[in-house]
């Protein structure tokens, strides 16, 4: 399967603190994207990295990606009680390039 | 407007009910999917509709059937379930079916059947 393996399952940190997930997958990829589930809602996109690319900013985020390694973190600097929520990575299915694949998640939680 | 609405937010049915979830968007999106996402998972796809057409089915049990019937809405009908198919299904858009394209999510229909 593609499914990408993200861990920590859970990670757990004090406001004002950075928070890295990190993401691996199986097969070569166009690009990989990062999104955020608030609790029972829907996902929200993050950010979008192509397969040419090492690293990405946007704003309190910054992702990196290793085609090497089969790849990817996100950190997100300076957190704060509202990031709490599940994050995502989502790749190209086997290199397809019209489905997303999720993958298991990381389930953040922020506490103030 | 950026926003993907669906109804219901809830549903609760047994499995000799037949009834439909709604999505609509009005972003101009020409592909809408439907994914399912039991809990503490991840979403799985299930449909890809691209300019009005079913590009996608992952092997999906026909007592679900999608249905576009124009490029603001998608629907899923609902027709004999099993309480394993109890989830949140989500309904997304994007502006063409490329794994380059963001894809813009809705709230979710949160289902139970019975």
């Amino acid at each position: 399967s593609q499914q990408g393996e993200e861990d920590p399952q859970a990670l757990s940190i004090q406001e004002g603190e950075n928070a890295t997930m990190n993401c691996s997958y199986k097969t070569s990829i166009n690009n990989l994207q990062w999104y955020r589930q608030n609790s029972g809602r829907g996902l929200v996109h993050l950010i979008l990295i192509r397969s040419n690319e090492r690293e990405k900013h946007s704003g309190r985020l910054r992702v990196t990606l290793d085609t090497s390694k089969k790849s990817s973190s996100l950190l997100i600097t300076a957190s704060r009680a509202a990031d709490t929520a599940s994050y995502f990575c989502a790749t190209d299915a086997s290199g397809a390039t019209n489905k997303l694949i999720f993958g298991t998640g990381t389930l953040l939680a922020v506490q103030p | 407007d950026t926003e993907v609405t669906q109804t219901p937010k809830h549903l609760v049915m047994g499995m000799t009910n037949k009834k439909s979830l709604k999505c609509e968007q009005h972003m101009g999106h020409r592909a809408m999917y439907w994914y399912k996402q039991k809990a503490k998972k991840p979403p799985e796809l299930m449909f890809v509709y691209s300019y009005e057409k079913l590009s996608i089915n992952e092997s999906v049990p026909s007592r679900f059937s999608p249905e576009c019937p124009n490029s603001s809405l998608l629907n899923l009908h609902l027709h004999a379930l099993q309480p394993e198919d109890s989830a949140l299904y989500l309904c997304a858009s994007s502006q063409g079916q490329w794994t380059s394209d963001e894809q813009f999510f809705g709230p979710g229909t949160r289902l139970t059947v019975l």
